[in-house]
């Protein structure tokens, strides 16, 4: 099993909609989590840390299910500007810690 | 802050040539990370440094791949000889604080590779 699992996609996601999707983690250990958005042709960025309550910033909320392995992210509202790929981050915390990647889930906001 | 510094941008070459690739990491910052990124395989991690010490290599596909950290300002990552399949973009990557919980890793722009 992928140490980090995600539909690629791509998400086709009319403006102003909502878009959700989730990511599969198999390392049970894992105690940090992330989402980082990647443009085209750039560089992998921070969006946000995803907590054990869950949290919110402004129109993005990330999820954590320690019980199913799976965190997710949820775009309210979408804006032409989301479009981007969402890589779920996650620590593998053998001897030297380390952050593994999914491949990324690909959104395109559609006008 | 500069933020992690990679060189070139972009590098085509020839099968069978030596290239090298640089990243300069955030000033404090005390790890150090190598990735490449294609679209088969997405994001994968090739070395990582702690200290300037390497701690995982696992991910370094051959020996044709080395990487160095001579000091706490500077890696490179060497192919040598380069073949299409090397073609990818690869990600330089730094964080301040080992174990990783709740640290942003902070990515270069990246090197675009072409062999052909």
């Amino acid at each position: 099993r992928k140490e980090v699992e995600q539909d690629p996609g791509p998400f086709n996601v009319p403006e102003g909609a909502t878009v959700a999707f989730n990511c599969t983690y198999s390392n049970s250990a894992s105690q940090s989590f992330f989402w980082y958005r990647q443009d085209c042709r750039k560089e992998p960025k921070l969006l946000m840390s995803v907590y054990s309550s869950g949290n919110e910033d402004g129109r993005f909320t990330a999820q954590l299910n320690r019980a199913s392995q799976y965190i997710s992210l949820l775009i309210r509202d979408s804006k032409l500007s989301d479009s981007a790929t969402y890589l779920c981050v996650v620590n593998i915390p053998y001897g030297n810690n380390r952050l593994a990647f999914g491949k990324g889930n690909q959104v395109v906001v559609i006008p | 802050d500069a933020g992690v510094i990679q060189s070139p941008r972009h590098e085509v070459t020839e099968m069978g040539q030596e290239v090298t690739l640089r990243c300069k990491p955030i000033s404090g910052h005390n790890s150090l990370f190598w990735y490449r990124q294609t679209m088969m395989r997405g994001l994968e991690l090739l070395i990582y440094f702690n200290n300037n010490v390497p701690i995982d290599d696992s991910g370094m596909p051959e020996d044709r791949f080395s990487a160095k950290m001579p000091n706490a300002s500077f890696s490179t990552l060497k192919i040598q000889p380069s073949e299409p399949r090397d073609s990818a973009v690869y990600f330089c990557a730094s964080t301040g604080i080992l174990p990783l919980r709740n640290t942003e890793a902070f990515f270069g722009q990246g090197t675009r590779l072409t062999v052909v």
